[in-house]
């Protein structure tokens, strides 16, 4: 399988912290993404980062990209009560299809966030 | 508004039974998937229809079968249920250069 790790499985911080969580994937991708889960809800696309890219910003969001270690990480910063979610990375991979095609998930990281 | 629809949001099966699971997406989406979820396991495609007219499998088909009736609408049947069947079940649709975007999904227990 070509299934992603995630890392921590959980993470619980105060609001105003930064929360990094990380993705490792086992062969080359063509690009890899983030999503997010709210409680009893379906996915929702965060951000993409290419396999030529090392980072990429989206408001309070950072990713990071090292295809030499198979590794991506987000980092959410100065958290609030309502980033409290479980967030996936997913990854395309040669022959998946087009950019935004098949994806293949991690097993994600539950995040919480107290006030 | 304008996302994807799934229907049923729950069902609770006896072993043996058959069901089909909706999807409908109103984005004009070229693409459909199925995906379940299981704790612990992340989101698994079991088939993906990449157009009208066309379907293949994912990494977890067997015990599925699909149906791309229309552009808008992708359903997923369960011909006889198993207790590992019981999971959560995603619909996403997307078109060329965008990302997925995902239905609530349809929480199936199966007895």
């Amino acid at each position: 399988s070509q299934q992603g790790e995630e890392d921590p499985q959980a993470l619980s911080i105060q609001e105003g912290e930064n929360a990094t969580m990380n993705c490792s994937y086992k062969t080359s991708i063509n690009n890899l993404q983030w999503y997010r889960q709210n409680s009893g809800r379906g996915l929702v696309h965060l951000i993409l980062i290419r396999s030529n890219e090392r980072e990429k910003h989206s408001g309070r969001l950072r990713v990071t990209l090292d295809t030499s270690k198979k590794s991506s990480s987000l980092l959410i910063t100065a958290s609030r009560a309502a980033d409290t979610a479980s967030y996936f990375c997913a990854g395309t991979y040669p022959g998946g299809g087009t950019s935004y095609g098949k994806l293949t998930f991690g097993q994600g990281t539950i995040l919480t966030v107290h006030p | 508004n304008a996302g994807v629809t799934q229907t049923p949001k729950f069902q609770v099966l006896k072993t043996g039974q058959s069901m089909t699971l909706q999807c409908a997406q109103d984005m004009n989406h070229n693409s459909m998937y199925w995906y379940r979820q299981d704790p612990g396991m992340g989101l698994r495609l079991i088939y993906y229809s990449a157009s009208e007219g066309t379907t293949d499998k994912g990494e977890v088909p067997n015990g599925y079968n699909v149906s791309r009736l229309n552009k808008r609408e992708f359903s997923l049947r369960l011909e006889s249920a198993a207790p590992s069947q019981t999971s959560v079940y995603f619909c996403a649709s997307t078109r060329q250069g965008q990302p997925q975007h995902f239905g609530d999904g349809t929480r199936l227990s199966i007895l």
